[in-house]
Formats: C-alpha cells, sequence, structure tokens
C-alpha cells in the first residue's frame, strides 16, 4: 500500500464548476501537507501548502486537511480551462527545508471551456 | 525569479547506452533532490544532497545509477547502461536550508522542467 494515495482521473468538469480533489494517506506522522499544480512536459509547481489539520484559502483555491480521517482536500472554485494540469498531493513530516516529500500519483483535470 | 535549470530537457537513447542529467539548483539553496517521474504516477525521490553530501540514497539503483554535487551547487545525475524501464522524467528541486542547522518554516522545494528520458 502506498503510504499516499490518490484518485487518477482523468477528471473532466465545464468551465465555472466547483472542483473536488482528493488525498489520503497512512502514515500519522505527516504534519505538512501541499497541492502541486504540474502542467504537461513542466516540472510541478507548489500551489497550497497547510500545516495540520484545517482549511486554507488562497483565491479561487481552498486546502483542506482533516487529520482524523487521513483526509487531504483541495478545491477550486469557478474553474478556468488555465486549470487544466495534473495536481499532486505531498506530505511530509517536518517543515524543514531538507525533508523528504511523499506525493500521490496525480490527478489529470480538464476544464472544458 | 530564480528557477531551478535542468539540461538536456529531452534524451533519447538506446538500452545499454550511458546517459547524463544535470541540474543547477537556485542559487543559495543547500539542498538538492533528483526525483523521478513515471508516466501517470507522482515524483518518487532518487537521491538527496545536503551541500555536497548525500543524505538520502536509500532508493537509489545503485548498480546503475550515481549522482554528484561536487562543490556542493549543480549536480549530475548519471545513468550506466540505462534500461527501458528508466524511461520516465527526471525532476531536480532545490530548497534552503540553513547551514548552521536553523529551522526555515514553510520552506518549500522548487522544481526544474525536468529531462525526459526515453530508453529505446
Amino acid at each position: 500500500q502506498k503510504e499516499v494515495e490518490q484518485d487518477p482521473g482523468p477528471l473532466s468538469v465545464p468551465e465555472g464548476a466547483i472542483v473536488s480533489l482528493n488525498c489520503t494517506y497512512s502514515n500519522s506522522a505527516f504534519q505538512y501537507f501541499m497541492w502541486y499544480r504540474q502542467y504537461s512536459r513542466k516540472g510541478p509547481e507548489l500551489l497550497m501548502y497547510t500545516y495540520s489539520s484545517g482549511n486554507k484559502e488562497d483565491g479561487r483555491f481552498t486546502a483542506q486537511v482533516d487529520k482524523s480521517s487521513k483526509y487531504i482536500s483541495l478545491f477550486i472554485r469557478d474553474s478556468q480551462p488555465s486549470d487544466s494540469a495534473t495536481y499532486l498531493c505531498a506530505t511530509s513530516v517536518s517543515n524543514f527545508g531538507n525533508e523528504k516529500l511523499t506525493f500521490g500519483t496525480g490527478t489529470r483535470l480538464t476544464i472544458i471551456p | 525569479e530564480a528557477e531551478v535549470a535542468q539540461s538536456p530537457r529531452y534524451k533519447i537513447t538506446e538500452k545499454s547506452q550511458a546517459v547524463a542529467f544535470w541540474c543547477d539548483p537556485i542559487s543559495g539553496h543547500a539542498t538538492l533532490y533528483w526525483y523521478r517521474q513515471i508516466l501517470g504516477q507522482g515524483p518518487e525521490l532518487l537521491v538527496q544532497f545536503q551541500d555536497e553530501s548525500v543524505v538520502d540514497d536509500s532508493q537509489l539503483p545503485k548498480d546503475r545509477f550515481s549522482a554528484e554535487r561536487l562543490k556542493g551547487v549543480d549536480s549530475t545525475l548519471k545513468i550506466q547502461p540505462a534500461e527501458l524501464g528508466d524511461s520516465a522524467m527526471y525532476l531536480c528541486a532545490s530548497s534552503h536550508f540553513g547551514r548552521d542547522g536553523s529551522k526555515i518554516d514553510q520552506e518549500t522545494q522548487y522544481f526544474g522542467p525536468g529531462t525526459r528520458l526515453l530508453v529505446l
């Protein structure tokens, strides 16, 4: 069993819809949770960063962590065609700059104009 | 904006040949990572450097892969001989970590564009 599980999709939604992306994890030592966005043939770029349980909002994006159920979510409001990409969840035990990240498999998202 | 540089962007090689990838991290970043991302999967760590020292190479297939960061700045990842199963995207990332051991809150890893390798 992988430490971080993520539905690979693909997921297609119409422009303007709310998108929900999810991951589950098994290691209770994970404290820091990230969402990366990866466009085709590019490296991942950090989208959201949260610590422990709770919500964090940044513009149209909201990251949610529920440590009791080991569940991570990313919500995208008013989705745009430019949001079409692969979204990777990632976790780490600490926030030290040299901490290894454990990634999910990524969910491929397409926003249909 | 500072970026992680990687070259080449694409590499096609035949099995049993040697290949090498280069990474130049963001200036001042002490920690450098090499990840491998197989199509349809998330990145998996191959090797991690703190300055010029390897701190984690537990997932590096050492019979064919080698990595170095001689001066603690740029890094090279080599595969010899390449196998069909090595076809993947090889990603380099860097992050800042205080050389005096100081903790820097919410530091993150910045990824380069990757090198896409195809072994025929």
